[in-house]
């Protein structure tokens, strides 16, 4: 299947500090990506959409300010965590689907996730 | 997206058939059922999907009822590396700009 690598898989960081986690697809372009956040003992929850070439879309709650989201070109979009703060630390995890239903009819596929912790 | 039903946990021993139910009962007529699961501390992993017919892969069968209500995951030989938290999702398929909605899923631990 299609490959998406995400980038760092751990972080470290002091509070206050910006973190970048990047996500490619490997072999495929992908038009959309999509971040989640996981927190200990629960489900995926989508954070927002990200598009080629324009904006994101946050979903309700996420704040778009400290969760900034850049899809530069079509195998390449990464989140950045500003100013992070203990309450950031959590599991961050990208997915990104080939868009063409004649070649994998929408599968999804996800990086291996970023396990980010505040200090 | 069609609401889907799973038991929270489930025990399997190693060897032997794994089967993994998903109720769905208001499922459209072009909705799929797709299976990811999610090993600890990391990504989802696409398994399976189906519309109306059975399926089979090299990781699992799906096996979906009739009226399209229900169906069930079969890992046919588990191993210990199966144990993950199993995620039913039923949606329609189209071109990859909707994101995947998790509900809680089926925790399988498969014992040795």
């Amino acid at each position: 299947g299609a490959v998406v690598s995400q980038h760092p898989s751990w972080v470290i960081c002091k509070s206050g500090t910006s973190v970048k986690i990047e996500c490619r697809s490997l072999d495929f372009q992908a038009t959309t990506m999509f971040w989640y956040r996981q927190f200990p003992k629960q489900s995926l929850m989508l954070m927002a959409t990200s598009n080629e070439g324009s904006k994101a879309t946050y979903e309700q709650g996420v704040e778009k300010d400290k969760f900034l989201i850049n899809h530069a070109s079509l195998t390449l979009s990464t989140l950045t965590v500003t100013s992070a703060h203990p309450e950031d630390s959590s599991f961050y995890i990208c997915s990104a689907s080939s868009g063409r239903t004649n070649l994998a009819k929408n599968i999804q596929y996800f990086g291996a996730g970023t396990r980010l912790s505040v200090l | 997206d069609a609401k889907t039903t799973q038991p929270p946990s489930m025990d399997c021993a190693e060897g032997r058939a794994a089967n993994l139910p998903c109720n769905h009962s208001t499922i459209s007529g072009n909705e799929y059922v797709y299976w990811y699961r999610q090993i600890h501390s990391q990504g989802p992993q696409y398994i399976i999907h189906g519309l109306k017919n059975n399926e089979t892969n090299e990781m699992a069968s799906l096996i979906i009822t009739e009226d399209r209500k229900s169906s069930t995951l079969i890992l046919p030989h588990a191993t210990l590396r199966d144990t993950a938290v199993y995620y039913c999702i039923v949606r329609v398929s189209d071109t990859g700009r909707r994101a995947l909605t998790f509900g809680s899923g089926t925790r399988l631990q498969v014992q040795p």
